[in-house]
């Protein structure tokens, strides 16, 4: 079975310029997760997705950043326009049930972003 | 305001001995609780996990025990093998949510 799967797996771009991060969660997965990681850092929280709902957004820095999950199946993030501080590992995880053995969320590899 | 802490950036133990990893958390409506293992230039692999209701989880070389009067758990890695060097991240979730929120890493390193 594939596991979470994300595109771009690294990006450079300028700053000012728009990009946009592709994740697919693992088949049959309701719950994904966006993630961010800077330099050194803890793993950040960004958002939550159940199906195409966004459940939590509480982690979204600003309104430069826009996910969408249409469908119910793979996720974009959209960066518009990047700055500099939004450089970092952006992580896609998902998760399948609510409770039991479907707390567990699964990463895909990251899509590196740097902005410059 | 970091509600997950790992306070040691880095450890190093010999192969064949005990890694021991820690982190300590500040909330109590914590319910779960998981550990991730990260390779360089790799998404995070989970490891292990334990729910609140438990102090102890065991699987094969790796035990994560869960202190929550001291809102501590630690990861134990008996034996340590080269192969363990990597990244290790906890990760909690409140009860009710699925917003996981993730320590800062602790580096470690098994030496041959």
């Amino acid at each position: 079975e594939a596991g979470v799967t994300q595109f771009p797996s690294h990006s450079v771009i300028e700053k000012g310029q728009t990009v946009t991060l592709r994740c697919d969660p693992i088949s049959g997965h309701d719950n994904l997760y966006w993630y961010r990681r800077v330099m050194g850092k803890e793993i950040k929280f960004l958002l939550h997705f159940v199906k195409e709902s966004k459940q939590d957004e509480s982690g979204m820095p600003n309104n430069r950043f826009l996910a969408e999950r249409t469908g119910g199946t793979y996720s974009t993030l959209k960066v518009q326009p990047a700055e500099l501080e939004d450089s970092g590992v952006y992580f896609c995880a998902s998760s399948q049930v609510k409770g039991g053995a479907g707390n567990t969320i699964y990463f895909g590899e990251g899509s590196w972003l740097t902005v410059v | 305001d970091q509600q997950v802490k790992q306070n040691s950036p880095s450890l190093s133990v010999q192969e064949g001995r005990i890694s021991i990893l820690n982190c300590d958390y500040t909330n109590s409506m914590f319910d779960y609780f998981l550990w991730y293992k990260k390779y360089p230039a790799e998404g995070p692999t989970f490891l292990i996990s334990i729910s609140s209701i438990k102090d102890k989880n065991e699987d094969g070389r790796f035990t994560v025990f869960l202190n929550k009067s001291a809102k501590h758990l630690s990861l134990h890695i008996v034996p340590s093998q080269p192969g363990d060097s990597a990244v290790y991240f906890c990760a909690a979730r409140g009860w009710g949510t699925y917003k996981y929120i993730f320590g800062t890493g602790t580096r470690l390193k098994v030496l041959a």
